[in-house]
């Protein structure tokens, strides 16, 4: 067990629709990350949270937005789902030396498995 | 241009062999760090090890090592001794910057599916 935990593990829905996908940090950790998985784009950066606030950015698209809660879990919700949308959703976090070597290293989720139909 | 580049999609092993793993990458912030995450089959991403810009030697944690060549800018892994167990997708991740300010994210490459052969 990571200590990040991502629900729900699995999820299947219709195109159109709208989830959302919850990640709860390991204990401590003030930054939460979420990247994409999928077989034609791989492992694709979406958006970084820290204590709150935004903090970077990457390939998210207008139909997906995030935010992270006063107590550190973070959402992201997914609208007007699309066939391509399909794909294991990551939540990652990470605080000051988790490792031996002080970097600062990302700890992942399981994962959350999306399947639109 | 690519930031992380792994041009092995598959590489096979027997038991025991050791393998070794290629990672490139391109930056030009002097300061970065390079891992490496393992993804079984069942899904999840497990880090390995971490290599710093400015680390003068190469990082070992047990089996794994990491062959950082700076100059060439390559962070190869080295699995020594392999397991079954080691089946897996290994995917090489960069972070660029370091201080308060800069981005955390990691950019990954695509992975190098690795089968360990009894």
């Amino acid at each position: 067990d990571s200590g990040v935990t991502q629900t729900p593990k699995h999820l299947i829905t219709a195109t159109g629709q709208r989830v959302t996908l919850r990640c709860s940090p390991r204990s401590g950790d003030l930054s939460v990350y979420w990247y994409q998985q999928s077989l034609d784009q791989g492992l694709q950066f979406l958006i970084q949270y820290y204590n709150g606030e935004e903090r970077a950015k990457g390939n998210i698209l207008e139909r997906f937005s995030a935010q992270q809660f006063p107590d550190l879990h973070s959402e992201l919700n997914l609208s007007s789902l699309e066939l391509g949308d399909s794909a294991l959703y990551f939540c990652a976090s990470s605080g000051r030396g988790t490792s031996p070597s002080g970097a600062n290293v990302l700890t992942f989720g399981a994962g959350s498995r999306l399947t639109v139909l | 241009a690519q930031k992380i580049t792994q041009t092995q999609p598959g590489m096979f092993v027997q038991e025991k062999e050791a393998v070794t793993l290629d990672c490139t990458y391109d930056t030009s912030d002097p300061s970065y760090g390079l891992f490496w995450y393992k993804q079984p089959s069942s899904g999840e991403m497990i880090f390995l090890i971490y290599q710093g810009s400015y680390d003068q030697q190469n990082a070992t944690e047990g089996r794994y090592s990491l062959n950082f060549q700076k100059a060439r800018k390559s962070a190869n892994l080295v699995i020594s001794a392999s397991q079954l167990g080691d089946s897996a997708m290994y995917f090489c991740a960069m972070r660029e910057g370091a201080g308060e300010g800069s981005a955390r994210q990691l950019t990954f490459g695509s992975g190098t599916q690795l089968t360990v052969l009894p």
